[in-house]
């Protein structure tokens, strides 16, 4: 089945600094890959994803990459604020007839004012 | 509705009891997912229910796990004779006919086996 490995697993940078987080997957029949914040006692939410046909995405400050042939994909977030602050969850999806989604461990993410 | 809703938001039981948790999709949502989050740890797949096609069961980690999703809406996954290991909340997500869209999630439900 498909392996999700994320990294960091913790990641603390200055307001106004980007921060990267790094996801490698297994399945190379996986097409679909989302990304989740989840702030403390809260419910995960989608903030982005990309699908295998397209290499990058962007929306205002969250952009991910998807490199298909090495099967790792991106989050950036640029000119960080302290509102990012939370753990965040990559997932791929298994592909073919089946939509499950295998999550990373997470990252916790900390931005300092 | 608006989005995924989970009841109870919190169930406290005893070791060995039974217990029900309910997840009611977004409607039009076709596919449902169920996972498990311990504390300060990622998300544990459980179980898949894509329209009438067979559930994926793949992630249920014991045969005391089961759910069922009637009618294509409304979800119910049930732990028979609870253990304390089964502590953590579960998190029930919908989606579009898979692959169409993206899951979003429930509030999830924190169960605690004392």
């Amino acid at each position: 089945g498909e392996n999700v490995e994320q990294h960091p697993s913790t990641l603390s940078v200055q307001e106004g600094d980007s921060a990267v987080i790094k996801c490698t997957y297994s399945d190379s029949a996986s097409n679909y890959f989302p990304w989740y914040k989840q702030e403390l006692g809260k419910r995960p939410q989608l903030i982005i994803d990309i699908r295998s046909n397209v290499g990058e995405k962007k929306d205002q400050r969250i952009a991910v990459t998807l490199n298909k042939t090495a099967k790792h994909f991106s989050l950036h977030i640029t000119e960080t604020q302290p509102e990012d602050s939370a753990v965040y969850f990559c997932a791929a999806s298994s592909g073919g007839s089946n939509y499950k989604l295998t999550f990373g461990k997470g990252t916790l993410l900390t931005v300092n004012p | 509705g608006a989005g995924v809703s989970q009841s109870p938001s919190n169930k406290v039981t005893e070791k060995g009891k039974d217990v029900e948790l309910r997840c009611d999709p977004i409607s039009g949502h076709t596919a449902l997912y169920w996972y498990r989050q311990s504390l300060g740890q990622g998300l544990e797949f459980l179980i898949y229910f894509q329209g009438n096609s067979a559930p994926d069961k793949s992630g249920l980690p014991s045969d005391r796990f089961s759910a069922e999703r009637t009618g294509g809406s409304v979800s119910t996954l049930t732990i028979q004779r609870t253990q304390q290991e089964d502590s953590a909340v579960y998190l029930c997500a919908s989606s579009l006919a898979g692959g169409e869209g993206s899951p979003f999630f429930g509030p999830g439900t924190r169960l605690t086996v004392l």
